[in-house]
Order: structure tokens, then C-alpha cells, then sequence
């Protein structure tokens, strides 16, 4: 089965406003944890990994935070801006038996921004 | 640099039919994979590449063969479509495992 799923199929927000988007992992062995982004009609793109030893991890605008306690991984969009929509997909490294950069991707969450 | 590039952007296939995906990075990355993605889904792993020569099978590989001559093409084939397999298809590339580079996909019906 999949191993890693998201809280929310849809996420609503205001521009301007902050967005959290959530997912849940069960697998303990994965090193790695990625979030992509992907617009409409086009393939993902990458926004920010995090290592499984790392708590909290910045870029531009977006914060990936990482609590192995209860195996939950979120992504946070600073002022959410109209191009901000899209589907966003967490994804997780499972690094075992050799397999190398056998990435598990979840279902993924539709962010709609409201101007 | 073009990045990932995928042919065809679209394909309509008949029950039985053959084709190969075409599949190609001008970054020079060892790294490289195919995935499938049904409506509404994440994507699935099918095959995926560590360097000229060196195959291995993903989540979903039946029904699917790949090779990988040359470090740039990464081609995936498929041998008797079936309508399961209809769905969009990504060929992705990467340096690091994590970072991977994606292409704009190819839209595969099979009917």
C-alpha cells in the first residue's frame, strides 16, 4: 500500500494569507522527504527536501517542517500568492536494499488561491 | 540547456498496439526515471535508470521495458497496450535522487 498520504485532498486560501499543507509518512526507514510542486498541465517541479535528520528546513517563502514522533511532514507557503495554485505532492526517499532515489509519492493536495 | 524532453505531448493507442516513449536530458545526469500518473493520483514509479547501462524496475514496471544506451535517452517502451495503461507519463532526470528534474509528460489512451 502507500505509504505516504495526505490530511486534506483540498486547501483554499486567501492571497496574502499563510498555507499549510500537510502529509502523513509511515515508513521509518525513508531518509529523505520532498515536497514538488505541479501546475496544471505540467510536470512537477521541485521546491524543498528535508533530510530525516533535520527538523525544520527554509527556503524562499516556504518552511518544510518535519516531526519523526508522529511521522508528519508539512509544508508552509509564506504570503500565498496567485501563483502559488497548483497540486503540491510530498514524496519520500525509501533508502533501502540499494534502491536509490525510489521516490514514493503521495496522492497530493490542490492549493486554490483567492485574489 | 532544454532540460527533459518528451515525444509525443499525445498518443492515442488501439488495444495490442506498440510504442516507445521517447525520453531525453541534455544536463548530463546519471539519474533518470519513468512514472505513470492516473487521474487524481500521485505518481508511480515504473523504471528508473543510475547510469548508461543500468536498469531496474520501479512500483509498477509490468507491461513496460526500458533501456538506457547513452547517458541523455532514456526510452520506455510498451509492447501490447492495454486501456490500464492509460494515463500521463513523466520522465524525470537528476543529479541527486531528490532533486529531480521532470519533463512536460506524454498523454498515452489507450482504447
Amino acid at each position: 500500500g502507500e505509504s505516504v498520504g495526505l490530511h486534506l485532498p483540498t486547501l483554499s486560501v486567501q492571497e496574502g494569507d499563510n498555507s499549510i499543507i500537510n502529509c502523513a509518512y509511515s515508513n521509518s526507514a525513508s531518509d529523505y522527504f520532498i515536497w514538488y510542486k505541479q501546475e496544471s498541465g505540467k510536470g512537477p517541479q521541485f521546491i524543498i527536501d528535508i533530510r530525516s535528520n533535520m527538523d525544520k528546513r527554509q527556503g524562499q517563502r516556504v518552511t518544510v517542517l518535519l516531526n519523526k514522533t508522529v511521522k508528519h511532514l508539512s509544508l508552509q507557503i509564506a504570503a500565498t500568492q496567485p501563483g502559488d495554485s497548483a497540486v503540491y505532492f510530498c514524496a519520500e526517499n525509501l533508502n533501502y536494499g540499494g534502491s536509490q532515489g525510489n521516490l514514493i509519492f503521495g496522492k497530493g493536495t490542490k492549493l486554490s488561491v483567492k485574489p | 540547456n532544454a532540460g527533459v524532453t518528451q515525444t509525443p505531448k499525445f498518443r492515442i493507442l488501439k488495444i495490442g498496439q506498440s510504442m516507445t516513449l521517447q525520453c531525453a536530458q541534455d544536463m548530463n545526469h546519471n539519474y533518470m526515471y519513468w512514472y505513470r500518473q492516473d487521474p487524481g493520483m500521485g505518481l508511480k514509479l515504473i523504471y528508473y535508470s543510475v547510469g548508461a547501462g543500468i536498469t531496474d524496475k520501479g512500483e509498477v514496471p509490468n507491461g513496460y521495458n526500458v533501456s538506457r544506451s547513452t547517458t541523455e535517452d532514456f526510452p520506455l517502451r510498451l509492447e501490447l497496450a492495454a486501456p490500464s495503461q492509460t494515463s500521463v507519463y513523466f520522465c524525470a532526470s537528476s543529479y541527486d535522487p531528490h532533486q529531480q528534474y521532470f519533463g512536460p509528460g506524454t498523454r498515452l489512451t489507450v482504447t
